[in-house]
């Protein structure tokens, strides 16, 4: 069972440009949160998405980042007009659905945007 | 508010000491409460965790953590420190969204020979 997908690993944009990150849950799993990692910080939370739904997004900046878990294919966190100070690591994880035993998220790799 | 404070972002122990990490948290609900550790460029993988029950809790590669509600505190501890536990660890309580957590700022552990 694969564990949970990052893609692309490392991105490099100029300011102004668009970020797209993917992330694909592990097999079974329909609930994706997805986190930002600055420097010499913890992880903080953006949002959470089930499968065509947004149900919690209180960590989301109000301008310029969106996040999407289609129906078909990976959650993909948009961030739009990039700035020095999105440069960070973008951790995705993903739980499955009513997992009230485990409470359990597994994380993917991280993707490190790096803003120039 | 959940949230969790983690005291000492830097901790260094020789190879075969006793390691702590300290985490207390804050929460207006019981909380469930989570210790992961992070190797250098990865993600982050689960130590273990505390939703209800006992109270010392036994995770991987050695580790434990024992709830403490008087003192709402989750300190993770190994009795003998190796090389390879050098890396990051994060403490984390969850939000209440979902399974969604809110993360300490972490601790580094540094093993000296």
């Amino acid at each position: 069972n694969a564990g949970v997908m990052q893609n692309p690993r490392h991105l490099v944009r100029r300011r102004g440009q668009e970020a797209r990150l993917r992330c694909s849950p592990m097999k079974g799993h329909s609930h994706v949160y997805w986190y930002r990692q600055l420097p010499e910080e913890g992880l903080k939370f953006m949002v959470y998405l089930q499968k065509e739904n947004i149900i919690d997004e209180s960590g989301m900046p109000k301008e310029r980042f969106s996040a999407e878990f289609p129906k078909e294919g990976p959650s993909i966190l948009r961030i739009q007009q990039v700035v020095r100070g999105d440069s960070a690591a973008y951790f995705c994880a993903s739980s499955p659905q009513g997992s009230s035993q485990s409470y359990e998220q597994y994380f993917g790799p991280g993707t490190r945007l790096t803003v120039t | 508010a959940q949230s969790v404070t983690q005291l000492g972002s830097h901790v260094s122990v020789s190879e075969g000491a006793l390691v702590l990490l300290r985490c207390n948290y804050s929460s207006s609900v019981p909380p469930y409460l989570f210790w992961y550790v992070q190797y250098p460029n990865q993600g982050l993988q689960l130590l273990l965790k505390y939703t209800t029950g006992a109270t010392l809790v036994k995770g991987i590669n050695g580790f434990e953590a024992e709830f403490k509600k008087s003192e709402t505190s989750f300190h993770l501890t190994k009795p003998s420190a190796h090389m390879s536990d050098a890396a990051e660890y994060f403490c984390a309580v969850m939000r209440g969204s979902g399974y969604a957590l809110n993360f300490g700022k972490g601790t580094s552990l540094l093993v000296t020979p």
